[in-house]
């Protein structure tokens, strides 16, 4: 089965400073791995999708993934961290399980607080 | 257009109220989905429909009752709520006929309360 773990629930940076949120996988073949955001009373928003293309995933608003398969993970980061990147930010795992129920599963979440 | 819109934004009912939510996109989509959110949660999938068939229905109480009506719409039927299922009611839809390419067009919601 597919698992996401994202290793922070909350973080706080400085505005202008670099953003790394943290997420590690687990699957037992090539997965699907998103990052979505959502502000606050707000839906998600789809940032960036990996699909076993490029392993350095550009998303929207300067956020960029890598997909590192030796180490499991599909860290999200920005370099300069803008007062509107304050959200909640969910690493997802596609679960291709081959069959006609294919579902996302999302990671616990982490709030991005950005201080002036 | 490449919105997913829902109505009401806010909801409040009783536990004997009948009420329902509704989303609406016009991009085309032929996967729907309805979410429930609780706070400081990520989103739990509820229902799929696919080409406006029921697809997945993940255990929900019978009490939520969801409904395509084509494949513009769709509604989540609300009888009998308790207090434990005021939670933000999230749709999307997908461009595709299942969930496989993972990438969901939110609404923003309609949060519930139910008193």
């Amino acid at each position: 089965a597919q698992s996401v773990t994202q290793l922070d629930s909350h973080v706080s940076v400085s505005e202008g400073t670099p953003v790394l949120l943290r997420c590690n996988y687990s699957s037992s073949y090539s997965p699907s791995l998103f990052w979505y955001v959502q502000h606050p009373n707000k839906g998600l928003q789809l940032l960036l999708k990996y699909t076993s293309a490029a392993t350095l995933v550009k998303g929207i608003n300067g956020f960029e993934a890598e997909f590192k398969k030796s180490e499991t993970s599909f860290h999200l980061t920005k370099p300069s961290a803008h007062m509107s990147d304050a959200a909640e930010y969910f690493c997802v795992v596609s679960d291709l399980d081959g069959g006609a129920t294919n579902k996302l599963i999302f990671g616990t979440g982490t709030l991005l607080a950005v201080q002036p | 257009d490449t919105e997913v819109t829902q109505t009401p934004k806010h909801l409040v009912m009783g536990m004997t109220n009948k009420k329902s939510l509704k989303c609406e996109q016009h991009m085309g989509h032929r996967a729907m989905y309805w979410y429930k959110q609780k706070a400081k949660k990520p989103p739990e999938l509820m229902f799929v429909y696919s080409y406006e068939k029921l697809s997945i229905n993940e255990s929900v109480p019978s009490r939520f009752s969801p409904e395509c009506p084509n494949s513009s719409l769709l509604n989540l039927h609300l009888h009998a709520l308790q207090p434990e299922d005021s939670a933000l009611y999230l749709c999307a839809s997908s461009p595709k006929g299942q969930i496989g390419s993972g990438e969901l067009f939110f609404g923003e919601g309609s949060r519930l309360t139910v008193l």
